[in-house]
């Protein structure tokens, strides 16, 4: 299966700023990475689908210039919170889909907008 | 739309009790169910998975069955460790909607000793 990482673990920001969150796929060169949202104790939201060297598909009601998404390589996808707000404060987590189709997920970033 | 609701937690559990977390969906069209785990500090893994109605998927003593008449994949184990511990989350995907999940709002289990 593949490994994947995600980077920062934890990030505490002030209002107004950007963070930019890194998942990486260690061992599989991933073509396509999918971001989610988290509000506690509630599910996963699929935010958007990110593509290798294309632009982002993003889901329903997600804000396209307000999270960032690109997808430079093969192992590396980014998310950017832009100009971020206390509502952006959640766990951000990112999946690779696998060779089998199976999907593998990443530890998950969780941010504070103070 | 497509949803999956769980019961809520924290389920605690003695070790080696029983454990059933509930699990029921609804979809438009005909899912694949799966339930993954998250250890703390780590990502979600799939624990066990079935694509079709009365299929079984099992894992690490964990079952769980696909039950169409009653929209349900129930997650039992026998008898649980304080290993289990984690947060459970139960998943669908609907055929034909690539890999999109559609997650319920996860289960958190605590076994004592």
């Amino acid at each position: 299966g593949a490994v994947v990482s995600q980077h920062p673990s934890r990030v505490i920001c002030k209002s107004g700023t950007s963070v930019k969150i890194e998942c990486r796929s260690l061992d599989f060169q991933a073509t396509t990475m999918f971001w989610y949202r988290q509000f506690p104790k509630q599910s996963l939201m699929l935010m958007a689908t990110s593509n290798e060297g294309s632009k982002a598909t993003y889901e329903q009601g997600v804000e396209k210039d307000k999270f960032l998404i690109n997808h430079a390589s093969l192992t590396l996808s980014t998310l950017t919170v832009t100009s971020a707000h206390p509502e952006d404060s959640s766990f951000y987590i990112c999946s690779v889909r696998g060779g089998t189709g199976e999907l593998f997920f990443g530890e998950g970033s969780r941010l504070t907008v103070l | 739309g497509d949803s999956v609701t769980q019961m809520e937690g924290p389920v605690t559990l003695s070790e080696e009790a029983f454990l059933t977390i509930n699990c029921t969906y609804t979809a438009t069209g005909y899912p694949s169910l799966f339930w993954y785990v998250q250890y703390p500090g780590e990502g979600l893994q799939l624990l066990l998975k079935a694509t079709k109605a009365d299929d079984k998927g099992s894992n690490k003593g964990f079952e769980a069955t696909y039950r169409k008449e009653t929209t349900s994949f129930h997650l039992e184990k026998g008898s649980v460790q304080v290993s289990d511990s984690a947060v459970y989350f139960c998943a669908l995907r609907v055929t034909g909607g690539g890999n999109k999940l559609t997650f319920g709002t996860g289960t958190q289990l605590k076994v004592e000793l």
